[in-house]
């Protein structure tokens, strides 16, 4: 099974400052995808940033990057330059094909971080 | 279109009452999940459908019935709730995991709010 771990609870960041969110995972599968959903207080839950666990190159999205360290199994969210608008809780998710489910995903989250841009 | 459309966005009722959660994209995903998210919780995944047919239930309780009558559609019928199952949820989409040219992701809707009195 897999297990995803967001070790911060909660987070702050002045705006136009760099944060950095951390997230773990554990697995024994090869192929797989990480992903950072945001999920503002609208509750709608939105993809921020995605890589694939074969790509060693680290994806970018904008002012959103990840550090993707396959080996420690480290996939942590950089956000430079913080807007308002990125107050949200950040989840970190773990993806793979399902076993069980015949041609679906298996998606599974951390516990969130909710992050604060303050003025 | 790239979005997941759920409906209706609130909803409250009784614990006798019977009604329906709607979620619909037109992105020719051929998978649908519906999850259930309480407050500052992660999403909790409920079920799974599949080329339309359920290939996942997460030992949901019965009061809880999904039903996909095409691919672009996925309902949840709700009946005899308790308060506890008062929460979020949240439908999503993917592109089959057996097609090489869809983008692994899953897609969310807005969700649907629900509170049992």
């Amino acid at each position: 099974a897999q297990t995803v771990t967001q070790s911060q609870p909660e987070m702050s960041v002045q705006e136009a400052e760099t944060v950095t969110l951390s997230c773990t995972y554990d697995t024994s599968e090869n192929n797989y995808y990480l992903f950072w959903y945001k999920q503002p207080p609208s509750r709608q839950m939105i993809l921020v940033i995605r890589q694939e666990a074969y790509k060693q190159q680290n994806a970018t999205e904008n002012r959103f990057s990840v550090n993707f360290q396959k080996a420690a199994k480290s996939f942590s969210l950089k956000i430079s330059d913080s807007q308002l608008g990125d107050t949200a809780m950040y989840f970190c998710a773990f993806m793979k094909q399902s076993h069980s489910g015949a041609g679906s995903y298996q998606l599974t989250f951390g516990k969130g971080t909710k992050l604060s841009v303050i003025p | 279109d790239t979005e997941v459309t759920q409906t209706p966005k609130h909803l409250v009722m009784g614990m006798t009452n019977k009604k329906s959660l709607k979620c619909e994209q037109h992105m020719g995903h051929r998978a649908m999940y519906w999850y259930k998210q309480k407050a500052k919780k992660p999403p909790e995944l409920m079920f799974v459908y599949s080329y339309e047919k359920l290939s996942i239930n997460e030992s949901v309780p019965s009061r809880f019935s999904p039903e996909c009558p095409n691919s672009s559609l996925l309902n949840l019928h709700l009946h005899a709730l308790q308060p506890e199952d008062s929460a979020l949820y949240l439908c999503a989409s993917s592109p089959s995991a057996t097609d090489s040219s869809g983008a692994n992701v899953l897609t969310f809707g807005a969700g649907s709010r629900l509170t049992v009195l």
